[in-house]
């Protein structure tokens, strides 16, 4: 079974503070997604990378960056947390395909910033 | 990528087929329909896809009429735990997938 992992399925952060959130996958897929999910809002994709150091800003990009150095692993910065990126926040995984495009989802990691 | 249309919320009846349907009427030949779930709390889940013929697997059946204009999604017997939100997605090339409202489905007992 395709393993995606989140670091952390609750965490609680101070205004101002930098937040990391990871994912990692063990499929060894090109593609990885990171999403937000809100409510009334569905989800709404922030960055997705198609590549090791490769990266593609979504449609709310604003207040995040990405990293991936490794394949398997990409990871969510939030450099400054504001009270506003309080969510759901998804990590997906995928291989590269026109057809089978199936997306494989993390748990989850719901984030509180105080 | 072509927009979905999908009903906000529909019941089912434990036991009953449950028939979920997706517009999609400004799809493009090389475009696949992808139907997600999202149980609450949860990461969506993949279900089915498909691009002109109907497909069945373990979970569901899709049925895409012969203009792909529109989809359904069957649940052949729903369960409680088929209570979840359902996606409809359309993807041509993109790499990523665009999430709309969804279906709310809520199996009754």
């Amino acid at each position: 079974d395709v393993k995606v992992t989140q670091s952390s399925r609750y965490l609680v952060k101070r205004t101002g503070e930098k937040v990391f959130l990871e994912c990692v996958q063990d499929m060894d897929h090109e593609n990885m997604f990171w999403y937000r999910q809100d409510p009334g809002l569905g989800l709404r994709l922030i960055y997705f990378s198609y590549d090791v150091k490769m990266k593609e800003k979504g449609d709310i990009p604003e207040g995040y960056s990405v990293s991936r150095e490794k394949k398997e692993r990409f990871s969510l910065i939030l450099e400054s947390a504001s009270t506003n990126q309080t969510s759901m926040y998804l990590c997906a995984s995928t291989p590269w395909g026109t057809g089978n495009y199936e997306q494989y989802f993390g748990p989850g990691t719901r984030l509180t910033v105080t | 990528d072509a927009k979905t249309t999908q009903p906000t919320s529909m019941d089912c009846a434990e036991g009953r087929a449950a028939n979920l349907p997706c517009n999609h009427s400004t799809i493009s030949g090389n475009e696949y329909v992808y139907w997600y779930r999202q149980i609450h709390s949860q990461g969506p889940q993949y279900i089915i896809h498909g691009l002109k013929n109907n497909e069945t697997n373990e979970m569901a059946s899709l049925i895409i009429t012969e203009d792909r204009k529109s989809s359904t999604l069957i649940l052949p017997h729903a369960t409680l735990r088929d209570t979840a939100v359902y996606y409809c997605i359309v993807r041509g090339s993109a790499r990523q997938l665009t999430f709309g409202s969804g279906t709310q489905l809520t199996v009754l007992p």
